[in-house]
């Protein structure tokens, strides 16, 4: 079983529209919880971390759901700039375990 | 600051090749991964280090595939021979375990692109 799935998506959404991602993961242990951001043949960079509490950054909102070992992230508003992928991130010790991430392409 | 360096930024070579990847973490960061990343399985770890000593060296494909760091500003993956299948993206990421920088948070240089022929 893998440590953290994602729907791969592609997600096409036009501008302004909400959209949400999910992911889970399979151990409880695990730590700490983020969502990174990927564009096209770039690298991975911090999006957000996610909290029990949820946390809201600007039109980003992620929370996490410990007893489900659920993760999401909810884009609103969606800008053209917003096209990339999205990657969940669990951290289990010293490990980081990346999902596959989901890829949002956002239309004119 | 500076963050993570990786060279080369492209390499293409032949099958049987030795391959050498450089990466130099952020300064003061105290550990260094190194991931592969393909279409089909993604982001996986294949070694990480700390404080300059290998902890997890699990995710190493196969003995081709060696890493070192052999002081906290540099670190190298080689693969020897090279193989077709051993084409992706290799990152290089390292990390500060506390301080002013959020807990956890990965830095992740710009990746070296290897094809294999």
């Amino acid at each position: 079983r893998k440590e953290v799935e994602q729907d791969p998506g592609p997600f096409n959404v036009p501008e302004g529209a909400t959209v949400a991602f999910n992911c889970t993961y399979s151990n409880s242990a695990s730590q700490s919880f983020f969502w990174y951001r990927q564009d096209c043949r770039k690298e991975p960079k911090l999006l957000m971390s996610v909290y029990s509490s949820g946390n809201e950054d600007g039109r980003f909102t992620a929370q996490l759901n410990r007893a489900s070992q659920y993760i999401s992230l909810l884009i609103r508003d969606s800008k053209l700039s917003d096209s990339a992928t999205y990657l969940c991130v669990v951290r289990t010790g010293n490990q980081f375990y990346f999902g596959t991430g989901t890829s949002l392409t956002v239309i004119p | 600051d500076a963050g993570v360096i990786q060279s080369p930024r492209h390499e293409v070579t032949e099958m049987g090749q030795e391959v050498t990847l450089r990466c130099k973490p952020i300064s003061g960061h105290d550990y260094l991964f190194w991931y592969r990343q393909t279409m089909m399985r993604g982001l996986e770890l294949l070694i990480y280090f700390n404080n300059n000593v290998p902890i997890d060296d699990s995710g190493m494909p196969e003995d081709r595939f060696s890493a070192k760091m052999p002081n906290a500003s540099f670190s190298t993956l080689k693969i020897q021979p090279s193989e077709p299948r051993d084409s992706a993206v290799y990152f290089c990421a390292s990390r500060y375990m506390s301080g002013r920088f959020i807990p956890g948070e990965l830095f992740f240089g710009e990746g070296s692109r290897l094809t294999v022929l």
